[in-house]
């Protein structure tokens, strides 16, 4: 089974400073089509999951554009160029490349506080 | 505007059962795969089940060892999730969550409030 690692765990950031979590996948994330299925998720504290990027480096529709993804093969990247208040909370990676989901699916979560 | 909310939600002792429900209103319901996903107290999200958007295919965590079960009605636009012996470990919140166009390789675009499901005696 795959096996999603972040790092940090606990990110303590400054307010307008930049911000990056780490994510390794244990197998590559390059599906059979030749995308890259890695996604990110953000959850503010007491709500629901958010997905902020997919595929890598594409951004959700209303994510800002200080959020970015980046990476290939089984290291990503997500980083926050200037944080904001607002982005206090704690962020998944997650493969969507193997089927079926095992628990090593998701990271284990990196939490962002000011 | 896509709405996903969950109910049946509660303290449950050790070895009951519990059935959860999804509502969902804002898309075509019964052409979307749904999933349930669940997150223990201070803890990671962990996927729990699909189902196909006709309710044929199901799909579920190995964990869950054939004690949960996941159906629909595409009637009612609802999604269950029926949740057999439970033990302490299943306690959470539980998501039903709306795949993205790319399936469940995307993630999961749209997601419900979460109903806490507490297992204790």
């Amino acid at each position: 089974d795959v096996v999603m690692t972040q790092s940090p765990l606990s990110l303590p950031v400054t307010l307008g400073q930049p911000a990056s979590i780490s994510c390794k996948s244990s197998q590559s994330l390059v599906h059979s089509d030749g995308n890259t299925y890695l996604n990110w998720f953000q959850q503010r504290p007491g709500q629901s999951p958010r997905r902020l990027i997919y595929k890598v480096s594409n951004r959700d529709s209303g994510v800002p554009d200080r959020f970015s993804g980046s990476g290939s093969g089984t290291d990503f990247t997500l980083e926050i160029s200037r944080v904001e208040a607002e982005d206090v909370g704690v962020y998944y990676c997650m493969q969507g490349t193997h089927w079926p989901p095992a628990p090593g699916t998701f990271g284990q979560g990196t939490k962002l506080e000011i | 505007q896509v709405q996903l909310v969950e109910s049946g939600g509660g303290v449950v002792q050790p070895g009951r059962s519990l059935r959860l429900s999804c509502a969902a209103s804002g898309f075509n319901f019964n052409i979307e795969a749904m999933h349930w996903v669940r997150q223990a107290p201070d803890k990671g999200l962990e996927w729990v089940a699909v189902i196909s958007f006709d309710g044929i295919n199901k799909y579920y965590a190995d964990s869950l060892e054939g004690r949960f079960t996941i159906s629909r009605d595409n009637s009612r636009n609802t999604l269950y999730l029926q949740m057999n012996s439970l033990s302490a470990e299943d306690s959470a919140v539980y998501y039903c969550a709306r795949e993205s166009l790319d399936g469940y390789k995307g993630g999961w675009v749209d997601w419900g409030q979460g109903t806490l499901v507490t297992v204790s005696s």
